[in-house]
């Protein structure tokens, strides 16, 4: 079956420009999470949605960030007003939401922001 | 604050031998340990987990091993091939939750 597809899989943008990132999860997986690789850094988490709940938020840098998850499927993240600090890595991964399950990850959006 | 650290950045091995990955994490209520693995521009791929009610943990050559005494677990590679050069991630979890804490990954290369 298809893994976890991102879109688009690079993004060149100017300061200052709203940007949006796709995630689509494996069938079936109710949870998705989005992360975020800066040069030299770990992955760091941002978001967290699970079935019908309220997402996690507690990792979303700044206001500028918002993510939703339409139909408990498809995800988008939205950076709006980028600066150049958002440049980086923004992994998607989905799971069963099952405890300690692991988590399949998307081949990633690489975005800079001139 | 980095609560899952990985002070190797890079690690180079000679093909067969074993390689060492290390990683230790600062916070007592993780119990749940993973490594990843991630080739260029593709996502992290899951290699093997542990949970704190073990100490090792094996699976073919990859092997992880956990203290947590030191709060430190390792992932052993063995025999290294170059097909294993990637960089590898550890990753943890607190009780009940699902929100992996990653460190900053530890570049692998096994030469040939």
């Amino acid at each position: 079956g298809a893994g976890v597809s991102q879109s688009p899989s690079n993004k060149v943008t100017e300061k200052g420009k709203d940007v949006e990132l796709r995630c689509d999860p494996i069938s079936g997986h109710t949870a998705l999470y989005w992360y975020r690789q800066s040069l030299g850094q770990g992955l760091e988490f941002l978001i967290y949605f699970q079935g019908n709940s309220a997402p996690d938020k507690s990792g979303l840098p700044s206001d500028r960030f918002s993510a939703e998850r339409t139909g408990g499927s498809v995800s988008t993240l939205t950076i709006q007003r980028t600066q150049q600090e958002d440049s980086a890595v923004y992994l998607c991964a989905s799971s069963l939401a099952l405890y300690q399950e692991t988590q399949y990850f998307g081949p990633g959006t690489r975005l800079l922001v001139l | 604050d980095q609560q899952v650290k990985q002070n190797s950045p890079s690690l180079s091995v000679q093909e067969g031998r074993i390689s060492i990955l290390n990683c230790d994490y600062t916070n007592s209520m993780f119990d749940y340990f993973l490594w990843y693995k991630k080739y260029p521009a593709e996502g992290p791929t899951f290699l093997i987990s542990i949970s704190s009610i073990k100490d090792k943990n094996e699976d073919g050559r990859f092997t992880v091993f956990l203290n947590k005494s030191a709060k430190h677990l390792s992932l052993h590679i063995v025999p290294s091939q170059p097909g294993d050069s990637a960089v590898y991630f550890c990753a943890a979890s607190e009780a009940g939750t699902y929100k992996y804490i990653f460190g900053t990954g530890t570049r692998l290369k096994v030469l040939a």
